[in-house]
């Protein structure tokens, strides 16, 4: 079964720090590109980051650079997100997703569950 | 940036009904257009790829269309489990910009 299981969520306070993990199983997880979207509370969907398959190549949402740093390790199957400097908007659920490339629209074809990240003092 | 704009932001329909969500982009995204269901407490489930193109294991119900800025996502007969937020994404340049959803609940 083609799946992503998320980690790492938790209570962090303001300017602190946390990884999140998305463990990939049942496809070739080093041909795709991998992103992090998150959801605040009762808020729509925002695209934070993305990685491509061999890892050499990252780009993030402006309100996140220099902050998180996405990375992946093809031989753990394994996508993360570092998330410092945590301020109280960084709460949301964060998921991880795979890029279908199959077709060059690069849909979000397959999602993780979810890991909820609260800032708060 | 490219900005999506959803209309409306919620819409109350029955159980048999044709209903259309409206999609707009901020500049021409071509067909890089894609839509996504989410119930609640769960995560996005891909509907739509393309503009126009059924994810495989969606029911034929569901259909899209459009390309530049507008887009529509239709739902021809809503069944009781098509009560959800949908979502566009725009995947055309890498700020992968979603609308703000729209909310579909039961009259």
């Amino acid at each position: 079964e083609v799946q992503l299981v998320e980690s790492g969520g938790g209570l962090v306070q303001p300017g602190g720090s946390l990884r999140l993990s998305c463990a990939a199983s049942g496809f070739t997880f080093s041909s795709y590109w991998m992103h992090w979207v998150r959801q605040g509370p009762g808020k729509g969907l925002v695209w934070v980051s993305r990685i491509n398959s061999d890892g050499s190549t990252t780009t993030y949402v402006d309100s996140v650079k220099g902050r998180f740093t996405i990375s992946r390790d093809n031989a753990k199957n394994t996508l993360y997100l570092q998330m410092n400097s945590l301020r109280v908007e960084d709460t949301a659920v964060y998921y991880c997703a795979r890029a279908d490339l199959s077709g060059n629209y690069y849909p979000f074809d397959i999602w993780g569950q979810g890991t909820m990240v609260t800032v708060s003092s | 940036d490219i900005q999506m704009t959803q209309s409306p932001s919620s819409l109350s329909a029955s159980v048999g009904d044709r209903v259309t969500i409206t999609c707009r982009a901020s500049q021409s995204i071509i067909n890089y257009l894609n839509w996504y269901q989410q119930k609640p407490g769960k995560a996005p489930k891909l509907l739509i790829y393309a503009a126009s193109s059924l994810q495989s294991g969606v029911p034929s119900r569901f259909s899209g269309s459009g390309s530049g800025t507008d887009f529509t996502l239709t739902i021809s007969s809503l069944q009781p489990e098509d009560f959800a937020t949908y979502y566009c994404q725009q995947s055309y340049i890498t700020s992968y910009t979603f609308g703000q959803g729209t909310k579909l609940e039961i009259k």
